[in-house]
């Protein structure tokens, strides 16, 4: 499975935007790649995912490097609520299984 | 909420006593997960179904065992608990892989082994 590679932790601060980075130089052609984040004391949240073009939806939006061995995932006006672990994941085209890495750590300060 | 359901939330169990626990969905998909989560480790696969009665072993798989007799259901079950089996438990479904949709995951059941 090919490899992600995220900072272990950014800050930031509330109402501004978070640009959240994620390497995967050894990405294949059908690897699509997601993101979830996991809030205080629940379950993974399904984010966002892409292939290959940008993406946007009502809760971020993720920007696909042309070479594809990078990504970014923005938070275009980031609240408290925001504050996470988000994990950048490389999920082939019918792979049954999503393996998780150590992910990042957002604060986001008041 | 997304139609996953964990239970128990938290259980506290002995050393050496069987555990079970449930997940159920109300989405009909085919895709089932379960995953731990440990302070260090992340999130870690044990066990998966992709349909009735078909089950793999996940990368932390030694210790448990799953079932999946319908659709709605994948039971979890710890043969004998053991101390290092304390953990949070998360259980996830999937559509169809191919369609590189995202996974829905429950609230957890958080255990502790005594």
């Amino acid at each position: 499975d090919a490899k992600t590679t995220q900072p272990n932790s950014m800050e930031s601060n509330e109402e501004e935007p978070v640009h959240l980075p994620c390497n995967h130089s050894t990405i294949s052609g059908t690897d699509y790649i997601h993101w979830y984040r996991q809030l205080p004391s629940q379950g993974p949240e399904y984010v966002i995912h892409g292939l290959t073009s940008n993406v946007n939806n009502r809760m971020a939006s993720l920007a696909i490097a042309e070479d594809r061995k990078s990504s970014t995932l923005i938070l275009h006006r980031a609240t408290l609520r925001d504050a996470a672990v988000y994990y950048c994941i490389l999920r082939r085209q019918g792979a049954q299984k999503l393996v998780f890495g150590q992910g990042t750590r957002l604060t986001i300060n008041p | 909420d997304a139609g996953i359901t964990q239970s128990p939330r938290h259980k506290v169990t002995e050393t050496g006593t069987p555990v079970t626990l449930r997940c159920h969905q109300t989405e009909n998909h085919r895709y089932m997960y379960w995953y731990r989560q440990d302070p260090g480790h992340g999130l870690r696969l044990i066990h998966y179904s992709y349909g009735v009665k078909d089950t793999d072993k996940g990368e932390v798989s030694d210790g448990y065992s799953v079932s999946r007799s319908k659709t709605e259901d994948f039971l979890l079950t710890l043969e004998s608990a053991t101390s290092s089996q304390t953990s949070v438990y998360f259980c996830a479904i999937s559509q169809e892989p191919a369609t590189g949709e995202g996974y829905t995951f429950g609230s957890g059941t958080r255990l502790t082994v005594v």
